[in-house]
């Protein structure tokens, strides 16, 4: 089975940098994904880790260390649109189903 | 830019009624899903497709549910007899092996009210 955890709500204001910390526990390991979610609308794909390391994606980083069962997501320059639910999702196999973590709602104040 | 299409956008059915939820995936995709949110809850998957055939399924995805994909380009989520709680917001996703990736695309979404 899979457990994945990450906070409930973060507060930051505007032009600031926020990490989302996501950590997990799984039997098998094909990727870990993160997804924005705003209210109402589907999950959009930001980034996608499946080796150890920083990938770097304009003012998205996000972070896997496999050996720790840990990733964030950094988000940085924020802007008052970042505000919504950032998913940690991960995959067990080759190409099928994700498993999402609750969502961490991120709140850009002025 | 390509995108996963649902219709409807939103479905108001009574209970013990049957509904067919709609999915056209991006064009050149080969794996198919489907994930409910119930409100205020995280996004759950239901099933995966591929090959004209389930690749695999949740606990959720009883024999109410069933997925077809009955031409080139729709893909289908039909639940037979629905439920007060199988209100939820239904996202249907696709992709492909660019890169070995498999970079699961959304659809936007049909909410489905079981009243």
């Amino acid at each position: 089975g899979q457990n994945i955890d990450q906070p409930t709500e973060m507060t930051a204001t505007e032009g600031a940098i926020v990490q989302i910390n996501c950590t997990y526990q799984t039997s098998g390991f094909n990727g870990l994904f993160w997804y924005q979610q705003h209210a109402g609308e589907a999950p959009t794909f930001l980034s996608y880790n499946v080796l150890d390391g920083l990938e770097e994606k304009g003012r998205f980083s996000s972070f896997l260390s496999r050996s720790k069962g840990y990733s964030y997501l950094l988000l940085k320059e924020l802007q008052m649109k970042d505000s919504a639910s950032y998913l940690c999702a991960l995959r067990g196999d080759s190409w099928g189903k994700l498993q999402f973590g609750a969502g961490t709602q991120v709140v850009v104040t002025p | 830019e390509p995108e996963v299409t649902q219709t409807p956008s939103h479905q108001v059915t009574q209970m013990g009624q049957e509904v067919i939820l709609r999915c056209v995936p991006i064009s050149n995709h080969l794996y198919f899903y489907w994930y409910r949110q119930i409100l205020g809850q995280k996004v759950e998957f239901l099933v995966s497709f591929y090959n004209n055939e389930i690749s695999e399924k949740s606990e959720i995805f009883d024999d109410q549910f069933s997925v077809e994909r009955p031409d080139g380009s729709n893909f289908t989520l039909k639940i037979r007899s629905t439920k007060l709680e199988d209100s939820a917001m239904y996202f249907c996703a696709s992709s492909d092996r660019t890169g070995g990736r498999y970079e699961q695309y959304f659809g936007p979404g049909t909410r489905l009210t079981v009243t």
